[in-house]
């Protein structure tokens, strides 16, 4: 399968201030990228749908100008928490789509803590 | 809003057994993914099943789509501790969407 990273993987940032997530396809370019949120012992919730070279499309319910999201290049999308908060605390996870069948392939995640 | 009820939600078994997780829907696939993640990792996708009443195997892991391509089935024969883990089915909804929809997830505890 494809080859995604994601850095950092473990942040940790004092209440007000930003946080930029890299999420890289290393071995494929990607067009369309995801990123999701996952709480303790739950599953994934999309936040939002990230496209090369145009805006990405929201969850209903995900603040756009929170959670800014970038993908300024084929191989390389940012999630960016702005004046992050203890309730940002959570694992951000990005995959990458594009493929058959709609299958999507995850990056190792990044643990963000707000104190 | 397109729903994947997935179940059961917890399994503690004993290395050795037999298991199933179930993941049911009323709407209809066109595709359906299983991901197997590891506490602080990502989903590793593990299956993709397209076609209705198909049946994939890996290993000692049988994946089954139903006929109607409304639901799916993980069964795990002999479970053993590296089994242990949150695994996910996603489905991916019809009419050219490249979003797929989540199950809540099943976490396998496998005890030696």
């Amino acid at each position: 399968g494809a080859v995604v990273s994601q850095h950092p993987s473990r942040v940790i940032c004092k209440s007000g201030t930003s946080v930029k997530i890299e999420c890289r396809s290393l071995d494929f370019q990607a067009t369309t990228m995801f990123w999701y949120r996952q709480f303790p012992k739950q599953s994934l919730m999309l936040m939002a749908t990230s496209n090369e070279g145009s805006k990405a499309t929201y969850e209903q319910g995900v603040e756009k100008d929170k959670f800014l999201i970038n993908h300024a290049s084929l191989t390389l999308s940012t999630l960016t928490v702005t004046s992050a908060h203890p309730e940002d605390s959570s694992f951000y996870i990005c995959s990458a789509g594009g493929f058959s069948y709609n299958e999507q392939f995850f990056g190792p995640g990044t643990r963000l803590t707000v104190l | 809003t397109q729903l994947l009820e997935q179940s059961p939600q917890f399994l503690s078994i004993q290395e050795g057994e037999n298991l199933t997780v179930y993941c049911n829907s009323s709407s209809v696939f066109s595709s359906l993914q299983w991901y197997r993640q590891e506490p602080g990792e990502g989903p590793v996708l593990l299956v993709t099943v397209v076609t209705g009443g198909e049946v994939k195997k890996l290993k000692r892991l049988t994946f089954q789509f139903g006929d109607a391509r409304k639901d799916s089935s993980l069964h795990i024969t002999a479970a053993q501790p590296g089994d242990t883990g949150l695994y996910l089915c996603a489905g991916a909804t019809q009419g050219g969407s490249e979003k797929l929809v989540f199950g809540k997830g099943t976490k396998l505890t496998v005890n030696p």
